[in-house]
């Protein structure tokens, strides 16, 4: 069974450009949740997709987005970068029935480095 | 509204010795309280679980935890370290019902001393 894999694993930006990370899934599990960790942090919720369509969101500003695709993998955007945006997203997914559980399943996810 | 306090940025045990990791949750409504340990550049994986079952919980590892509501407490627990338990420990809560996302603490890095 494969878990959980992002892509990229490192990736440095500059200020105000656009990023865009990837998420496959483990096989089985319809939602994605996407979380951001910086540094000496815990995972702070950015949001979740459920049959394509974002299904809760924290306290992010509109520039981070987001897309699920019918295979269940899904992609993080954030445009406009800045340098706080630097950090380790992480992305988990969770298969049906635990959603009232919310056990989730992660990934290594993508350290981000905006200059 | 949901959260948790971890007690202590970094804990420091002996090899063989009691490990013990704080965890203080605030929540409105009855939650569900997760551990999940992170080694260094790797993701999270899930310790263990409360779902409202029983109060004491055994997770993978030797660790063990227990829900207690009068104190709104879920402190981590393993009777013995190990030096592969040197990692960062993350406390999560959430809601029985509505939005299931996790609101995690600021983490509890362990160190296992030979």
């Amino acid at each position: 069974e494969t878990g959980v894999t992002q892509s990229p694993t490192h990736l440095i930006k500059t200020r105000g450009q656009q990023v865009t990370l990837r998420c496959s899934s483990q096989s089985g599990h319809n939602t994605v949740s996407w979380y951001q960790q910086a540094l000496g942090q815990g995972p702070q919720f950015i949001f979740q997709y459920y049959r394509e369509e974002e299904n809760g969101r924290g306290n992010f500003p509109p520039r981070f987005s987001g897309l699920q695709f019918p295979n269940y993998s899904s992609e993080l955007n954030v445009n406009a970068l800045e340098l706080d945006d630097s950090a380790l997203y992480l992305c988990a997914s969770s298969p049906p029935g635990t959603s009232s559980t919310g056990e989730l399943f992660f990934g290594e996810g993508s350290r981000l480095t905006v200059l | 509204a949901q959260s948790v306090t971890q007690l202590g940025s970094h804990v420091s045990v002996s090899e063989g010795a009691l490990v013990l990791l704080r965890c203080n949750y605030s929540s409105s409504v009855p939650p569900y309280l997760f551990w999940y340990v992170q080694y260094p550049n790797q993701g999270l994986q899930l310790l263990l679980k409360y779902t409202s079952a029983a109060t004491l919980v055994k997770g993978i590892n030797g660790f063990e935890a227990e829900f207690k509501k009068s104190e709104t407490s879920f402190h981590l627990t393993k009777p013995s370290a190990h030096m592969s338990d040197a990692a960062e420990y993350f406390c999560a809560v959430r809601t029985q019902t509505g939005a299931n996302n996790l609101f995690f603490g600021t983490g509890t890095r362990l160190t296992v001393i030979p």
